[in-house]
């Protein structure tokens, strides 16, 4: 199995709502990772977490709160977002932290209203 | 900070062309670089990895090439079709990640 599943593929919600984005691997890869895309623009690194620990944080806003519960998935918890925030959020793994091809889910595209 | 840029931005040509897309980066200290290709509104696909060490890969017709002391990669597609039609990133990885370039958008057409 070399796939990384998302799930939802498209979220819609208020800057009320609490949402959790997923994302699970099962080629025993340690490394996981949070990208978010605007439109006509390159992937941007938000988190990565290595060995199931918080290993880079980007300096992303503390709406954002990432999870790894266990190594082969990875959650995106958010809250009170913002229209700008909407975007493809995109989950990759590799088998270790550097040096490593990364592998990519298909995404999901959230929209917040 | 590392740099990415790609050029052209775009690129429109008929099927059958052999195309060079160019990657260039600002800090040599990599580990390795990725090509990626995308699809629109979908994630990205790995088309090649060129390790540090390494001066080209190939994948049936893809073919990339790494110059780590000038910073520069390309990325080679022989015998274009249509089904090639996407944005091709590139992405050089360096302090544990990767950093994408601006994009080279391609279309070709039969």
């Amino acid at each position: 199995d070399t796939e990384v599943t998302q799930t939802p593929k498209h979220l819609v919600m208020g800057m009320t709502n609490k949402k959790s984005l997923k994302c699970e691997q099962h080629m025993g890869h340690r490394a996981m990772y949070w990208y978010k895309q605007k439109a006509k623009k390159p992937p941007e690194l938000m988190f990565v977490y290595s060995y199931e620990k918080l290993s880079i944080n980007e300096s992303v806003p503390s709406r954002f709160s990432p999870e790894c519960p266990n190594s082969s998935l990875l959650n995106l918890h958010l809250h009170a977002l913002q229209p700008e925030d909407s975007a493809l959020y995109l989950c990759a793994s590799s088998a270790q932290l550097a040096d490593n091809e990364q592998f990519f889910g298909p995404g999901t595209r959230l929209t917040v209203l | 900070k590392q740099e990415v840029t790609q050029i052209p931005a775009a690129l429109s040509v008929p099927e059958g062309e052999n195309l060079v897309l160019n990657c260039s980066f600002t800090d040599s200290a990599i580990y390795n670089l990725q090509w990626f290709r995308q699809d629109p509104g979908k994630g990205l696909t790995s088309l090649l990895l060129i390790q540090s060490s390494q001066r080209e890969q190939t994948s049936g017709r893809l073919n990339a090439s790494l110059d780590k002391s000038s910073g520069r990669s390309t990325l080679y597609i022989a015998a274009s079709q249509p089904g090639d039609s996407a944005t091709y990133l590139c992405a050089p990885d360096s302090t544990d990640k990767l950093i994408f370039g601006t994009g080279t958008r391609l279309q070709v057409f039969p």
